[in-house]
């Protein structure tokens, strides 16, 4: 499977603290989304990084690519309760296909 | 603008029985897919279409058919329903074709039960 993993599973903070999370991966990339899910809904997109960039930023939201590593993380700023939400990393290959990671469960805490 | 709309929302089926999932988008967009998520497994591709008139396996095809009726609508069909299949059902689509543009846009899930 070329499915993405990430780390930690779940993540507890306070609201205001910074919440950072791991994606790592199997193969070859030519570019790496976030998704954000809240509870009983369906995936957002949140952020794009292609293969060739090392760091994206959008709002309070800082993506970083290491593809020597295979590896990706998601930092949330200054989180609010309303970030409260799974979020997932996707690795798109060459056949256009995104491939998922199992998510981390990030609660703040207000 | 609705986006993705997916129906049913909930559905319960007896091991055997058959249902079809819809599915339909409205943002013009040629590709679109099928999904599984399973507790602890992420999102797992079961078929996608890659533009109208086109349809491919997944990761997880056995046990599914679908239909791209159209360039809105994309049909997920379980012919004979097994406990297995149980699980949260998602449809998404894409305007795919170019880099970059595999950003998916997804509807909100469809909660089958086979008992």
């Amino acid at each position: 499977s070329q499915q993405g993993e990430e780390d930690p599973q779940a993540l507890s903070i306070q609201e205001g603290e910074n919440a950072t999370m791991n994606c790592s991966y199997k193969t070859s990339i030519n570019n790496l989304q976030w998704y954000r899910q809240n509870s009983g809904r369906g995936l957002v997109h949140l952020i794009l990084i292609r293969s060739n960039e090392r760091e994206k930023h959008s709002g309070r939201l800082r993506v970083t690519l290491d593809t020597s590593k295979k590896s990706s993380s998601l930092l949330i700023t200054a989180s609010r309760a309303a970030d409260t939400a799974s979020y997932f990393c996707a690795t798109e290959s060459q056949a256009n296909n995104l491939f998922f990671g199992t998510g981390t469960r990030l609660t703040v805490i207000p | 603008n609705a986006g993705v709309t997916q129906t049913p929302k909930f559905q319960v089926l007896k091991t055997g029985q058959s249902m079809t999932l819809q599915c339909a988008q409205d943002m013009n967009h040629n590709s679109m897919y099928w999904y599984r998520q399973d507790p602890g497994m992420g999102l797992r591709l079961i078929y996608y279409s890659a533009s109208e008139g086109t349809t491919d396996k997944g990761e997880v095809p056995n046990g599914y058919n679908v239909s791209r009726l159209n360039k809105r609508e994309f049909s997920l069909r379980l012919e004979s329903a097994a406990p297995s299949q149980t699980s949260v059902y998602f449809c998404a689509s894409s305007e795919q074709g170019t880099l970059a543009k595999n950003i998916q846009y997804f509807g909100a899930g469809t909660r089958l039960s086979v008992l």
